[in-house]
């Protein structure tokens, strides 16, 4: 099975762009995290989508949003963007409807505000 | 406080040498994973635990339950070891949110 992709793998923005990063899940997978890892906070929850609706959130503003297609692609997009939003962004797939189920990342897409 | 700490934040090993890295969480949780970072930023998911113990080759995670904690082991480190290892907790009634520990930065010199 392919992994979990990422696109794009790079990105550079100026302030107050906006920005949208797709994540495509491991065949199968209905869930779709995402998280955001900068050098001072480290690695923080944004949200959860599962079936198209979103399940969990993070304690991020409103500037960061996300959705889920039909086939469990999903998308984030960041309105506005701030220097403090130069991160990594990763997604991460998880299979099964209930229950604990393992966690695939992505490669991450680095994305840098000016 | 931090909903999940880990232990030691930089950890310098010589080769051969048995390392352990600690995670303590203040959540209940479903489970506990651990995971690893190379640079250039790919995280590979090591372990899930919910309780007991797990070993995959030589590395080994521990969880206890009751104390909240959680520790990896790694046998016989080798220099292709060297990246960061993060605990995650994964508490309860929130889906599949992970609450993450800073990280411990390993290196392992020949």
């Amino acid at each position: 099975k392919a992994g979990v992709t990422q696109t794009p793998r790079y990105l550079i923005k100026t302030r107050g762009q906006q920005v949208t990063l797709s994540c495509s899940p491991i065949s199968g997978h209905r869930s779709v995290s995402w998280y955001q890892q900068t050098p001072g906070q480290g690695l923080q929850f944004l949200f959860e989508y599962f079936s198209e609706t979103q399940r969990n959130k993070g304690n991020f503003p409103g500037r960061f949003s996300g959705r889920q297609f039909s086939n469990s692609r999903s998308e984030m997009n960041v309105s506005t963007l701030e220097l403090g939003d130069s991160a990594l962004y990763l997604c991460a797939s998880s299979g099964g409807t209930g229950g604990v189920y393992e966690q695939y990342f992505g490669p991450g897409t680095r994305l840098t505000v000016t | 406080k931090n909903e999940v700490e880990q232990s030691p934040q930089n950890l310098t090993a010589q080769e051969g040498e048995f390392i352990t890295i600690n995670c303590s969480y203040s959540v209940g949780i479903s489970a506990l994973h651990w995971l690893q970072q190379h640079p250039g930023g790919g995280i590979v998911s090591l372990f899930m635990l919910s309780s007991g113990k797990k070993k995959h080759g030589r590395l080994i995670a521990t969880i206890n339950i009751q104390e909240k904690h959680s520790s990896l082991h790694i046998t016989a480190s080798h220099p292709r070891d060297s990246a960061v290892y993060i605990c995650a907790a994964r508490p309860l009634e929130y889906g599949n949110k992970l609450v993450f520990g800073a990280g411990t930065i390993l290196r392992v010199k020949s």
